[in-house]
């Protein structure tokens, strides 16, 4: 069965510091993995989507890489602000099934 | 419309009561999912349509909890009897047919809160 784990539970930092935000997988059998973004009493935005044949996507200030033999992927996020506080999510899309498998989130605070 | 779209955002609901919750998905999107997020976890899979068929209804957590997705389109997530541990935000996501490289979108999601 699919775990999915990420790593700290929870982050304050201040503005400014470059972060990185882990998430690991036991089953390598997936399709890609997902980035999220959820901010208090909001749904899920995407921010990156990796394929599971890609090594990394970058967006912005976002860079999210990929190793998929070890079940791991980072979330780097370059100079931190204020308004990246939010809960990070990983999930990974299983082998056939579409079911994405989340992670428990990362709860980032970046502070001024 | 230009995103998944749910009603309604707040649903208070007494215990033993029935609860329909309602997912209008992306335009032209064939997959269509239903999560549940408790506090502080990160959403745990309820079921799957592709169209009108539910594939998938491994995650439903009793015979209390029913989905449907009659013509393809609009999905409708009811809950029977209604109990304290049904509390949660309920999640739904809607992605292109076919392809498993492809993005999932989320809505707002339903909170309900069972008294």
């Amino acid at each position: 069965k699919q775990e999915v784990t990420q790593i700290p539970a929870a982050l304050s930092v201040p503005e400014g510091e470059n972060l990185v935000l882990n998430c690991s997988f036991t089953d390598s059998a997936i399709y890609n993995l997902q980035w999220f973004r959820q901010d208090p009493g909001k749904g899920l935005t995407s921010l990156l989507l990796i394929q599971s044949s890609q090594r990394e996507q970058t967006s912005g200030r976002l860079n999210a890489s990929l190793d998929k033999s070890s079940g791991r992927s980072t979330l780097y996020i370059a100079a931190s602000q204020p308004g990246d506080s939010a809960t990070y999510l990983c999930a990974v899309r299983q082998q056939n099934t579409d079911k994405l498998i989340f992670g428990t989130g990362t709860r980032l605070q970046v502070f001024p | 419309g230009a995103g998944v779209s749910q009603s309604p955002r707040y649903k208070v609901a007494k215990r033993g009561q029935d609860v329909a919750l309602r997912c209008d998905p992306i335009s032209g999107h064939v997959s269509l999912f239903w999560y549940q997020q408790a506090l502080g976890q990160g959403p745990e899979f309820l079921t799957y349509f592709q169209n009108e068929a539910q594939l998938d209804k491994s995650g439903l957590p009793s015979d209390r909890f029913f989905a449907e997705r009659p013509e393809g389109s609009v999905s409708t997530l009811k809950i029977q009897r209604t109990q304290q541990e049904d509390s949660a935000v309920y999640l739904c996501a809607s992605s292109s047919y076919g392809h498993k490289n492809t993005e999932a979108f989320f809505g707002q999601g339903t909170r309900l809160t069972v008294v």
